[in-house]
């Protein structure tokens, strides 16, 4: 079946530094969506990104379809930033539901 | 905004109990699913519906069933629920399979 692989797992930084989370998918995909799930367990939509960048205050994503990456910057975090990133992809071979990466848990210290 | 909402947010219950779990989605979208969320298994498929009265298994259906009598409601049943059941379940709705799918708060299941 479809891979989705998340890098780093584990990540810890100070308040104010920048990031960037990577996700590698292993077949094209009809959708890709980033996730960030907050210390109550919610899902909070980041960006639906198939392809290309988007931005979103100090959020941004980049997908590149054509070699099976996508990549989410943070810049300038802060303790609220803290919890667990998903990427998660739909792909045919998958039966077009949605497949999660590991995740990418993000600490930021004060 | 859409809005996926679920009956509970912390759910105790007995083992061999019967257990439902509420989702209700804001937006008129037709597919809707349940996810569990487990330690180092991530998120795995139980069921999704993709129309009213339709269903299909995922990934892990044993042990659930589901019931979607009206379009924004997809209802997630335990049977007779075992220790094992407990987890994070989470319900998710789209419009479509290839368009953005988005997460009701959850319920933590706790089965004793």
């Amino acid at each position: 079946g479809i891979q989705v692989e998340q890098s780093p797992p584990d990540l810890i930084l100070q308040e104010g530094a920048n990031s960037t989370l990577r996700c590698n998918f292993s077949d094209s995909v009809n959708n890709l969506q980033w996730f960030h799930q907050n210390p109550w367990g919610q899902l909070i939509n980041l960006f639906y990104i198939p392809s290309g960048t988007k931005q979103n205050g100090r959020l941004s994503a980049t997908t590149v379809a054509t070699e099976r990456y996508s990549l989410l910057y943070i810049s300038s975090s802060q303790t609220t930033d803290s919890g667990v990133y998903f990427c998660a992809v739909v792909t045919v071979k998958a039966g077009n539901m949605l497949t999660f990466g590991g995740g990418t848990r993000l600490m930021v210290k004060p | 905004d859409v809005k996926v909402t679920q009956s509970s947010r912390y759910l105790v219950k007995r083992t061999g109990e019967k257990v439902f779990l509420e989702c209700v989605q804001d937006m008129d979208h037709e597919n809707m699913f349940w996810y569990r969320q487990d330690p180092g298994l991530g998120l795995r498929l139980i069921y999704f519906s993709y129309d009213v009265k339709m269903k299909e298994k995922g990934d892990i259906p044993e042990g659930y069933s589901v019931s979607r009598e009206k379009k924004e409601r997809f209802s997630l049943i335990l049977e007779s629920a075992s220790t094992n059941q407990t987890s994070m379940y989470l319900c998710a709705s789209t419009p479509g399979l290839y368009y953005e799918q988005y997460f009701g708060p959850g319920t933590r299941l706790t089965v004793t």
